[in-house]
């Protein structure tokens, strides 16, 4: 199994709303990652847990809140979003040499 | 600060032309070299590179790594229609963790 899953797939919230983003993936992997994408631009790197401990944060503001409950599950809490975090948020995972991306959750906030 | 640029920024080409894409990092603690091809959706992986000089081949594409100058390209033979996409190149640096610079990719058009 080399997959990584995101669940949902689309996401529309207003700026009140609180909602999480799932990431899964079964191969092993000990490092997991939060992207943003916006239009046309590359993966921004939001967030890295390694064995289950977040070891960066790249100044993403508060109103993201990432969790890693196990080796496999990888969560992006939302909460009081802004019109301009509508973007692709991807998940991925690696391994030493090779790193595997989710499909996204495509986020849209009103 | 960590930086990875990719050139040309977009490109058009013809069926059947050959392809070359630049990607060149000033990077910390480096570990490796990825290359991603991207559609309408998520990255998908092509290659990792960790040794200068040696090639990796897979079907039409194929990359090579120079750890002296600090770049890579990426090459596509015979292009077709469905190399339509933008390539994205990064880097990954360790400094106890795994983490990635992506540049900002090349959009390759290929037309028919």
């Amino acid at each position: 199994d080399t997959e990584v899953t995101q669940t949902p797939k689309h996401l529309v919230m207003g700026m009140t709303n609180k909602k999480s983003l799932k990431c899964e993936q079964h191969m092993g992997h000990r490092a997991m990652y939060w992207y943003k994408q916006k239009a046309k631009k590359p993966p921004e790197l939001m967030f890295v847990y390694s064995y289950e401990k977040l070891s960066i944060n790249e100044s993403v503001p508060s109103r993201f809140s990432p969790e890693c409950p196990n080796s496999s599950l990888l969560n992006l809490h939302l909460h009081a979003l802004q019109p301009e975090d509508s973007a692709l948020y991807l998940c991925a995972s690696s391994r030493s040499n090779e790193q595997f991306f989710g499909p996204g959750t495509r986020l849209t906030v009103l | 600060e960590d930086k990875v640029v990719q050139s040309p920024l977009s490109l058009v080409v013809h069926e059947g032309d050959t392809v070359t894409l630049n990607c060149s990092y000033e990077v910390t603690n480096f570990r490796s070299l990825l290359w991603y091809k991207q559609e309408k959706k998520a990255p998908t992986f092509l290659f990792m590179l960790t040794s200068s000089g040696i090639e990796k081949k897979s079907g039409r594409l194929s990359s090579i790594l120079d750890k002296k100058e600090l770049f890579s390209i990426l090459n596509i033979t015979a292009t077709q229609t469905g190399d339509s996409a933008v390539y994205l190149c990064a880097v990954e640096a360790t400094s106890g963790t795994y983490k990635y610079i992506f540049g900002t990719g090349t959009r390759l058009k290929v037309l028919a």
